[in-house]
């Protein structure tokens, strides 16, 4: 496969469930992002991975908690969410250098929280 | 507050004619400003980026103009196509920090 890939494409889960997101990179990168993207508003980005460590942290909620085992591969572990957090997940790379890091995003994980 | 702000927030154009899409931003210490297109079903995926220092770039169909004493940059698309109709993202970025704007979801016709 090429580019970015996420799993699982849709997903509808609980208030009380946990459940992860998975994201993979074949570009070579070596910076990841999470993003959360609702109707009509900007995308949000929610956390950065650099060289596999945490860079930002948006002020997001910690029933969100990402986890960045190696350079290629980024996972967001989902628990006790609310409905307002049903949304668009996009995960993005790019290489990390100091002029314009283009980002790839992956086609996106649909969550839906019931 | 938003850091970046587009419009309009939908446009509908006949085909062959002209697309244009404007933002507007505050903060100056961004040093790119991409715009990205997406389709539905898809992520983003940059479409043309342009550097403050420079006033216009064109790649194809698809141009860019910055007004740096404004705080706007606009997108042009010449000769639209059906094809072309997908929601667009106006971005500020530096390094790993990407603000994005709302974006103007665009359909032109047949």
């Amino acid at each position: 496969e090429t580019g970015v890939t996420q799993t699982p494409r849709h997903l509808v889960m609980g208030m009380t469930n946990k459940k992860s997101l998975k994201c993979e990179q074949h570009l070579g990168h070596n910076a990841m992002y999470w993003y959360k993207q609702s109707a009509k508003k900007p995308l949000e980005l929610m956390f950065v991975y650099s060289l596999e460590e945490r860079v930002e942290n948006n002020s997001v909620p910690s029933r969100f908690s990402p986890e960045c085992p190696n350079s290629s591969h980024l996972f967001l572990h989902l628990h006790t969410l609310q409905p307002e957090d049903s949304a668009l997940y996009l995960c993005a790379s790019s290489v990390s250098s100091g002029g314009f890091n283009e980002q790839f995003f992956g086609p996106g994980t649909r969550l839906t929280v019931l | 507050q938003q850091q970046v702000k587009q419009s309009p927030q939908s446009l509908i154009v006949q085909k062959g004619g002209i697309s244009i899409i404007n933002c507007a931003y505050e903060n100056t210490a961004f040093d790119y400003f991409p715009w990205y297109q997406q389709f539905p079903g898809k992520g983003p995926a940059l479409l043309i980026a342009i550097r403050p220092d420079v006033s216009e770039k064109k790649e194809g169909r698809f141009t860019i103009s910055f007004n740096k004493s404004a705080k706007q940059f606009s997108l042009h698309i010449m000769d639209s196509q059906p094809g072309d109709s997908a929601t667009y993202f106006c971005a500020l970025a530096h390094g790993q920090n990407f603000v994005f704007g709302p974006g103007t979801r665009l359909s032109v016709l047949p």
